[in-house]
């Protein structure tokens, strides 16, 4: 039972355009979700979340929406820069469970000059 | 400041074999967590320690595995004997507190398991 899914596996988009990344969740006692990057051979790094009481929140170039009445979250990426090619992880996280995330399946973003 | 470290970064072993991986979180770091991708799915929990007490192994996938943690410094994660379906990549990551913002939360860049 898969509680957070990203259902694109992968996603091109032209530099210099808005990326947009899906994310649906089940469990509506989520009180964080967050959006990590991940690089080839390294780790995943955190990019940007957002609480449950919140609709959005922006960090520069990217923004995270949160719908809880769908149970969905996206992430944009504004404009788009070769460099943001990674996988993208959604994951979401209860404060009762002492730092366990539950993440999505990743969507691989490739960002074209 | 060195960040989370493991080792080794990749290890190819037959069926039946013992493979144990190394994790050495950031200095002062009291929660390490161990997480694992398999054939491009999600990153899935397998345990929480704090210091060297296991807080949630509900994670963990049989008794194959083995995690530990003496001292409350690295932990090693054993699997023993290695099955074919465990191939993937095992992160490890440190928190210096059980996470409230999860921005806090660092991974290492991955021990990657493959299984013949």
């Amino acid at each position: 039972d898969q509680q957070v899914k990203q259902n694109s596996p992968s996603l091109s988009v032209q530099e210099g355009r808005i990326s947009i990344l899906n994310c649906d969740y089940t469990n509506s006692m989520f009180d964080y979700f967050l959006w990590y990057k991940k690089y080839p051979a390294e780790g995943p790094t955190f990019l940007i979340s957002i609480s449950s009481i919140k609709d959005k929140n922006e960090d520069g170039r990217f923004t995270v929406f949160l719908n809880k009445s769908a149970k969905h979250l996206s992430l944009h990426i504004v404009p788009s820069q070769p460099g943001d090619s990674a996988v993208y992880f959604c994951a979401a996280y209860n404060y009762n469970q002492g730092g366990k995330l539950i993440f999505g399946q990743g969507t691989e973003l490739s960002v074209k000059p | 400041e060195a960040g989370v470290t493991q080792f080794p970064s990749h290890s190819v072993i037959e069926k039946g074999q013992t493979v144990t991986l190394r994790c050495d979180p950031i200095s002062g770091h009291d929660n390490l967590y161990w997480y694992r991708r398999v054939m491009g799915k999600e990153i899935k929990f397998l345990l929480h320690f704090v210091k060297e007490s296991k807080q949630d192994e509900s994670g963990m996938p049989n008794n194959r595995f083995l995690a530990e943690r003496t001292g409350g410094t690295y932990s090693t994660l054993k699997v023993q004997p290695a099955e074919l379906e465990d191939s993937g990549v095992y992160f490890c990551a440190s928190s210096l507190q059980t996470v409230v913002n999860p921005g806090e939360l660092f991974f290492g860049e991955g021990s990657r398991l493959t299984v013949l």
